[in-house]
């Protein structure tokens, strides 16, 4: 149980375009979705939090026009990267947890190379 | 504030070793914590949770116990193998923070056969 699906797992595009990037719960209700993004060899830098609903709260530091969130339903949040450029690559990782004190489970990330 | 701290990788062991990745942390109150693994080029899975004191969570081998009273949540394992080579990462969650994740930095295991 307790299965995120995250897609895609890899895109490769130019710069100037924008990527959605889709989160989903596959087998429980998400009241909360966390987008992370992760450096190499580093650990993962959280870049907002999302709640059903309602607007994302982003982590200082992350703009909020550049990365846009939707969390339109319990079971599906989006990552929109606009007008990506070279500096946006990166591994973006988003989770899902059903309650305050429950587990976050993660997707298997997604890898973005603006070219 | 919150924090986690793990040791620093890579801890590079042989097959049917004895491992130990040492976690501690900080925080007010009684944070709930857990343990990630993280295989190459995939994203996180939970490995182990613990919730309260003295709570031991284990998987696949992996155990680690929450001990207030020298605030850590050390992962061990008996014997390891070559296909738990990952990256192992310590966190804790709690009412300071918002529920939200407090990462350690995370420790590259490598197991040679």
């Amino acid at each position: 149980g307790a299965v995120v699906s995250q897609h895609p797992s890899w895109v490769i595009c130019k710069s100037g375009t924008s990527v959605k990037i889709e989160c989903r719960s596959l087998d429980f209700q998400a009241t909360t979705m966390f987008w992370y993004r992760q450096f190499p060899k580093q650990s993962l830098m959280l870049m907002a939090t999302s709640n059903e609903g309602s607007k994302a709260t982003y982590e200082q530091g992350v703009e909020k026009d550049k990365f846009l969130i939707n969390h339109a339903s319990l079971t599906l949040s989006t990552l929109t990267v606009t007008s990506a450029h070279p500096e946006d690559s990166s591994f973006y990782i988003c989770s899902a947890r059903m309650g305050n004190r429950q587990p976050q489970h993660f997707g298997d990330g997604t890898r973005l190379s603006i070219l | 504030g919150n924090s986690v701290t793990q040791m620093e990788g890579p801890v590079t062991l042989s097959e049917e070793a004895f491992l130990t990745i040492n976690c501690t942390y900080t925080a007010t109150g009684y944070p709930s914590l857990f343990w990630y693994v993280q295989y190459p080029g995939e994203g996180l899975q939970l490995l182990l949770k613990a919730t309260k004191a003295d709570d031991k969570g284990s998987n696949k081998g992996f155990e680690a116990t929450y001990r207030k009273e020298t605030t850590s949540f050390h992962l061990e394992k008996g014997s390891v193998q070559v296909s738990d080579s990952a990256v192992y990462f310590c966190a804790l969650s709690g009412m300071d923070s918002n529920y939200q994740l407090i990462w350690g930095a995370g420790t590259k295991l490598i197991i040679k056969p």
